[in-house]
């Protein structure tokens, strides 16, 4: 059964960092691209970034280049989303999900993240 | 970047009935489009992709067609357990990007 499970979410003020943690299990973790999607409170679905599945490539939203970083550990089947210089409009549930051929097939329970001082 | 605009944004039905969601992109997506599920409180889950392939252990009374800009979504015999939000997603280019969701209830 596939399984992705978030975790690392929580109060943040705005300015500083906070690291996500995706494990994943049930699946041949490096045979998939990754990606993380957020949903602000009450809104709508928005694709934060994305890894292939060898960790060579990556992709960002505008909103985000040069603040969070996406990662991967295929060793460990985990996936990360390291979010930097934080702002209020970040605060969202922060969803793990694989991604075969572009869409989400799988997801995690999603993790909050709060931005505020 | 590729605007999805899904319609209606709320939807009261009877159980029972057929419902219809639609979702119209900015520029031809050819068939490179999803359709999700969200149940409150829960993660989404995916329903449809390549625009009409059901999703292994989706029930067959979630129909989905179209390609290029129109595409839609198509709920057969309307259950209780039907009632979520219901989300439109691109995947012909970068970056993805989401409809911005059609409320379904049951009247």
């Amino acid at each position: 059964e596939v399984q992705l499970v978030e975790s690392g979410g929580g109060l943040v003020q705005p300015g500083r960092s906070m690291k996500l943690s995706c494990a994943a299990s049930g699946f041949t973790f490096n045979n998939y691209d990754m990606a993380w999607v957020c949903q602000a409170p009450k809104k709508g679905l928005e694709w934060v970034a994305t890894i292939t599945y060898d960790g060579r490539s990556t992709y960002y939203r505008d909103s985000v280049k040069g603040r969070f970083t996406i990662s991967r550990d295929n060793a460990k089947s985990t996936l990360y989303l390291q979010m930097d210089s934080l702002r209020s409009e970040d605060t969202a549930t922060y969803y793990c999900a694989r991604l075969p051929e572009g869409h989400f097939d799988y997801w995690g329970q999603g993790v909050m993240v709060t931005v505020s001082s | 970047d590729i605007r999805m605009t899904q319609s209606p944004a709320s939807l009261s039905a009877s159980l029972g009935e057929t419902v219809n969601i639609e979702c119209l992109a900015s520029e031809d997506i050819y068939s490179d489009l999803a359709w999700y599920q969200q149940k409150p409180g829960k993660s989404p889950q995916l329903l449809i992709y390549n625009a009409n392939s059901l999703q292994n252990g989706v029930p067959s009374r979630f129909s989905g067609s179209g390609s290029g800009t129109q595409c839609s979504l198509k709920i057969n015999s309307l259950q209780s357990e039907d009632v979520a939000t219901y989300f439109c997603q691109q995947y012909n280019n970068y970056p993805l990007t989401f409809g911005s969701g059609t409320k379904l209830e049951i009247k």
